[in-house]
């Protein structure tokens, strides 16, 4: 099946420093999206991404649909503390109607 | 709008006892779905739903079954619990299937 690889499987960083988290596949997807965990929550939609070569910012957080859309990345500028939680990426393919996550990225901000 | 709500949100289970695990959405979204959590693991799809009265199996749909008789409601039922379904359990909704909201999720422990 498809899968979607994430690594490292944490991140530490120091408070005021830029982030980029990457997610690979070996499947072309036709939208990324990106979700936050925090601690005892539900993931949140942070960011999703509709076309290859596409750049989308939210805020400190940009993410781009890698243009042989087999990945994308998420890029947290300037971290604060309120940044620490699990990064997801997800893909769909448009072939049905489920998504496919990667396993996440833990993400600790020293402060 | 209260968005995705489960309850509840913590529960301790026997082995073979059973329960239902309760979804609701004030959304009018279409498309429905449930998750189980394990530590970095991701998130595993385990039932979703395209509209009342349709369901279809996940990644991991063992040991469970659901319903959607409202567009609102989609609850997860354990039949006879067992200590491998000890885990996390999200509720997601959308409209689109690329887009899902998460609820804040029920913390399953079976001993």
């Amino acid at each position: 099946g498809q899968q979607l690889n994430q690594s490292p499987q944490s991140m530490f960083i120091q408070e005021g420093e830029d982030v980029s988290m990457n997610c690979t596949s070996s499947s072309i997807f036709n939208t990324w999206l990106w979700y936050k965990q925090d601690p005892g929550e539900g993931p949140v939609l942070l960011i999703a991404l509709y076309k290859a070569g596409e750049l989308t910012s939210n805020g400190r957080l940009t993410a781009q649909f890698g243009i042989t859309r087999k990945d994308s990345f998420l890029n947290i500028s300037a971290s604060i503390p309120s940044d620490v939680g699990i990064y997801f990426c997800a893909g769909h393919s448009g072939a049905n109607s489920k998504l496919t996550f990667g396993k996440g990225i833990t993400l600790s901000v020293r402060p | 709008n209260a968005g995705v709500t489960q309850t509840p949100k913590f529960r301790i289970l026997k082995i073979g006892q059973s329960m239902t695990l309760q979804c609701t959405q004030d959304m009018n979204h279409n498309y429905m779905y449930w998750y189980r959590q394990d530590p970095g693991m991701g998130l595993k799809l385990i039932y979703y739903s395209v509209g009342a009265g349709i369901t279809d199996k996940g990644e991991v749909p063992n040991g469970y079954n659901v319903s959607r008789s409202t567009t609102e409601d989609f609850p997860l039922r354990l039949e006879l619990a067992a200590p491998s379904q000890t885990s996390v359990y999200f509720c997601a909704s959308g409209q689109r299937t690329y887009e899902q909201y998460f609820g804040p999720g029920t913390r399953l422990t079976v001993t």
